[in-house]
């Protein structure tokens, strides 16, 4: 079955640096778009980041644009989150999600359980 | 500008059954969208799938008391036979034409 295991948060101070993890397994990760959503303590969801299957392709909410940097690795099954710059307002579980296309849209179609990041001095 | 809108909050009773809504802002309505189910202190899970013209794809292994419609400029996650189990947060998500990611602000489902 489809796992993501998200790894690599903590307490970080501001403008420190971090880098999140998430493992895949259960299917054939090189044909995925991957992403990573954030949900900040008692609030709603709010999308961060995917990239295309072959790396070819990243896009990123303007609230972390040029702070975030995503990437992968097909060999590894792994999507990584290199995070910096990091805001008192990036504190939030992030989860690695996994996107699939049809209709002519990606929609996201399996999620991990999450990662804490807490920005905090 | 695309925006999900959705109820803070739905409610209903044990074994009935509840629909929540999420609207598509003027001039998207012919935009599907994705319903996410999140129990308390979990992650969010897939249900399943709204097209414009009512139909449907749920994920995998979701009870078939889960079902979707469509409506003009709203998508509908019907739940029937209410279940404790159901109480949570409902998300809906869709694809904006920036090639983003857009979320509703979530719906807090109560079952009485």
């Amino acid at each position: 079955q489809v796992q993501l295991v998200e790894s690599g948060g903590g307490l970080v101070k501001p403008g420190g640096s971090l880098r999140l993890s998430c493992a895949a397994s259960g299917f054939t990760f090189s044909d995925y778009y991957m992403s990573w959503i954030r949900q900040a303590p008692g609030k709603g969801l709010e999308w961060v980041s995917y990239i295309s299957s072959t790396s070819g392709y990243t896009k990123d909410a303007d609230s972390v644009k040029g702070r975030f940097i995503l990437s992968r690795d097909n060999a590894k099954n792994s999507l990584y989150l290199q995070m910096s710059s990091l805001r008192d307002e990036d504190t939030a579980v992030y989860y690695c999600a996994r996107a699939a296309y049809g209709s002519g849209w990606y929609r996201i179609d399996y999620w991990g359980q999450g990662t804490l990041v807490t920005v905090s001095s | 500008q695309l925006v999900l809108t959705q109820s803070p909050s739905a409610s209903a009773s044990l074994g009935a059954s509840v629909k929540l809504t999420c609207t598509l802002s003027s001039g998207h309505s012919t935009y599907g969208i994705a319903w996410h189910q999140q129990l308390p202190e979990k992650g969010p899970r897939y249900l399943m799938k709204v097209n414009s013209d009512g139909s449907h794809t749920k994920g995998d292994g979701i009870p078939d008391r889960f079902s979707g419609s469509s409506s003009g400029a709203e998508r509908y996650l019907i739940i029937s036979s209410l279940q404790s189990e159901d109480e949570g947060d409902y998300y809906c998500q869709t694809w904006g034409t920036g090639l983003h990611w857009v979320f509703g602000g979530g719906t807090t489902l109560t079952v009485l």
